[in-house]
């Protein structure tokens, strides 16, 4: 699976939209872009995915350039319950085929 | 909504005890997998499993480590002989077989002593 690269922690008010960016240059052709997060040692949270048109559901959208290598999530009115790990990961859709989770982005939402 | 269910959400066991953690992965799902996360470190795929035998490992998982699906519900990650070292929370998933989205429980607290 390609690698992807994230930053380590961002900040986002609480009501404004977060937008947390992904790196994945090597992504090719059959690959994924997933989103998971993880609140506070909970079991990871699917959130979206798409492979390269924009998705959007009644959590987040997804929007993935053009060239494909690189996504951002939106959370468009962030919540304080919005703080976890987001993690952004490049999957084949071959069935049964693993998660590799990197270290993601911590995002904290603010009062 | 359907979600995979762990038990138990948390085991203290002495280290060379035998341990079993249990899931009830989704109904309809036909992919299973275990992933374990040590305190403060990310988390790590150990084993996915399809049609009662092993379909991918990673090199955690090693011969302490079995799966086992004994029934049409169930789904188990046996650790043989404890270590202090897999002390971590154990996260049973399940995927689609069409879209193949996995879904995680929220995981079984293993503490070795």
């Amino acid at each position: 699976d390609a690698k992807t690269t994230q930053p380590p922690s961002m900040d986002c008010a609480e009501g404004r939209a977060a937008n947390l960016p992904c790196n994945h240059s090597t992504i090719s052709g059959n690959e994924y872009v997933y989103w998971y997060r993880q609140i506070h040692s909970q079991g990871p949270q699917y959130i979206i995915h798409g492979l390269k048109n924009n998705e959007t559901n009644e959590m987040a959208s997804l929007i993935i350039t053009e060239d494909r290598k690189s996504s951002t999530l939106i959370l468009p009115h962030a919540t304080l319950r919005d703080t976890a790990v987001y993690y952004c990961i490049v999957r084949s859709l071959r069935s049964g085929y693993a998660l590799n989770f990197g270290k993601g982005t911590s995002l904290l939402v603010t009062p | 909504e359907p979600e995979v269910t762990q038990t138990p959400s948390h085991q203290v066991t002495q280290m060379g005890q035998e341990v079993i953690l249990r899931c009830v992965p989704i109904s309809n799902h036909l992919y299973f997998y275990w992933y374990r996360q040590i305190l403060g470190q990310k988390v790590e795929f150990l084993v996915s499993f399809y049609n009662n035998e092993i379909s991918e490992k990673s090199e955690i998982f090693d011969d302490q480590f079995s799966v086992e699906r004994p029934d049409g519900s169930n789904f188990t990650l046996k650790i043989r002989s404890t270590k202090l070292e897999d002390s971590a929370m154990y996260f049973c998933a399940s995927s689609t077989p069409i879209g193949n989205t996995i879904y995680f429980g929220e995981g079984s607290w293993l503490t070795v002593v």
